[in-house]
């Protein structure tokens, strides 16, 4: 099946440490994503890339880093820079260009720090 | 800036009745796509429809329809037939063109639904 994994489900931090979120993708998508959502609101983009080893920042890249190292896979680091991390973390992945440039989501890995 | 409105943080609608979900969007683009996604309590988002600003028709698919009224700046969702399983949050998002030419969706704050039986 084609989809959009992302692992873990669910994590626990304790402060000061930094966690890797897992994000991969089989649909040969070029661009992903990777979203912030907190409680009762919409999602933040905090970084993107359109192709493998590129990357940019989004609108709350602080305290976050990434790489694209492989076309399927953009892992998420949670650094101990980021003074509010608890929240739910979505990826997404789009086969550029094309007309609708819809955005596929994988089921999100919920971070909470202890 | 772009910003995308969505006014009602609940509804309530009784199972095989209609409903209408707002959207309103603020862009200077003339070039724009506008998207619904709806998210179960799993948590994952799932695309439900999408609208070009170039596209004459309202978009359907399957029970959702997407009412565009360009002059208006709205892009409110219809769903049909409401099933027990609509009950989620529903998100309208917009496409916003970034520095490099890439695209990020800006999203509202969601519209929680719940079907009544």
């Amino acid at each position: 099946d084609g989809g959009i994994t992302q692992s873990p489900k669910y994590l626990f931090r304790k402060e000061g440490q930094n966690v890797t979120l897992s994000c991969e993708q089989n649909l040969n998508h070029d661009a992903m994503y990777w979203y912030r959502q907190d409680p009762g609101q919409g999602l933040r983009l905090i970084y993107y890339s359109q192709i493998v080893n590129d990357f940019q920042k989004g609108d709350i890249a602080e305290g976050y880093s990434v790489s694209r190292e492989k076309k399927e896979s953009f892992p998420l680091t949670v650094t101990s820079a980021q003074k509010n991390p608890t929240a739910f973390y979505l990826c997404a992945s789009t086969n550029q260009p094309s007309a609708a440039d819809t955005q596929y989501f994988g089921p999100g890995t919920r971070l909470t720090v202890l | 800036a772009q910003k995308i409105t969505q006014t009602q943080p609940g509804m309530f609608v009784q199972e095989k009745e209609a409903v209408t979900l707002d959207c309103t969007y603020d862009t200077s683009d003339q070039s724009y796509g506008l998207f619904w996604y709806k998210q179960p309590s799993s948590g994952e988002m799932i695309f439900l429809i999408y609208q070009g600003s170039y596209d004459e028709q309202n978009a359907t698919e399957g029970r959702y329809s997407l009412n565009f009224q360009k002059a208006r700046k709205s892009a409110n969702l219809v769903i049909s037939a409401s099933q027990l399983g609509d009950s989620a949050m529903y998100f309208c998002a917009m496409r916003a063109v970034l520095m490099d030419s890439s695209y990020k969706l800006i999203f509202g704050s969601g519209t929680r639904l719940l079907v009544r039986p």
